[in-house]
């Protein structure tokens, strides 16, 4: 079984400062995905960026990146410069490797409040 | 471009009536998810489809639930005997198979039983 944990039920940052969102995972799979999704208020799930198990780097998409470290079984959300409109819930979510790619396992979600 | 629709966006019902809600993912997807998600909680994995097959279903799925995808298209989630403990945010998910391909998601449809 796969499970996700997101223990910080809220997180407020400054415009323009960087913020992380921590996630840590267990699973017993080789191989994995890991995700971040944004949810806004109006309910729908956002895609910002993946992690696969066996990728080297650290995956990067613009403002987003995800921390990972294999080791401590983490995949910590860092957004650069943030602004007003990434105010949100996000959600890390894994998935295993093989024919049940593409099946999610979500945390409980972390609520971030950019204030101006 | 299309994203994943998701019809109704909002039902409200009686207890004990019986609801449909449709799901139409991107056309060139071959995976088709449905997830629920509870107020404060993340969505939790229902049920998927490959094509037209059904391949996995979640514990959640009681009997009361059914999921289709008759043509590999679009999919419908029934839920019979609605009961309150139903209410919950219904989310739609396509993604095309294979590694290293994230799930594009629905906006939703909002049930609530009353």
């Amino acid at each position: 079984a796969q499970k996700i944990t997101q223990t910080q039920p809220g997180m407020f940052v400054q415009e323009k400062e960087a913020v992380t969102l921590d996630c840590t995972y267990d699973t017993s799979d080789p191989s994995y995905g890991l995700f971040w999704y944004k949810q806004p208020s109006s309910g729908e799930m956002i895609f910002l960026i993946y992690q696969g198990s066996y990728d080297q780097q650290n995956a990067t998409e613009g403002r987003y990146s995800l921390n990972f470290q294999k080791a401590r079984k983490s995949a910590n959300l860092v957004i650069s410069a943030s602004q007003l409109g990434d105010s949100a819930m996000y959600f890390c979510a894994m998935s295993p490797g093989g024919t049940s790619y593409g099946k999610l396992t979500f945390g409980q979600g972390t609520i971030l409040t950019v204030h101006p | 471009d299309t994203g994943v629709s998701q019809n109704p966006r909002h039902k409200i019902t009686k207890r004990g009536q019986n609801v449909t809600f449709r799901c139409d993912p991107i056309s060139e997807h071959n995976r088709l998810y449905w997830y629920r998600q509870t107020l404060g909680q993340g969505p939790e994995f229902l049920t998927y489809f490959q094509n037209e097959a059904q391949l996995e279903k979640s514990r959640l799925l009681s009997d009361r639930f059914s999921a289709e995808r008759p043509k590999g298209s679009f999919s419908t989630l029934e839920i019979q005997r609605t009961e309150q403990g139903d209410s919950a945010m219904y989310l739609c998910a396509s993604s095309l198979g294979g590694a290293n391909t994230e799930a594009f998601f629905g906006q939703g449809t909002r049930l609530t039983v009353v």
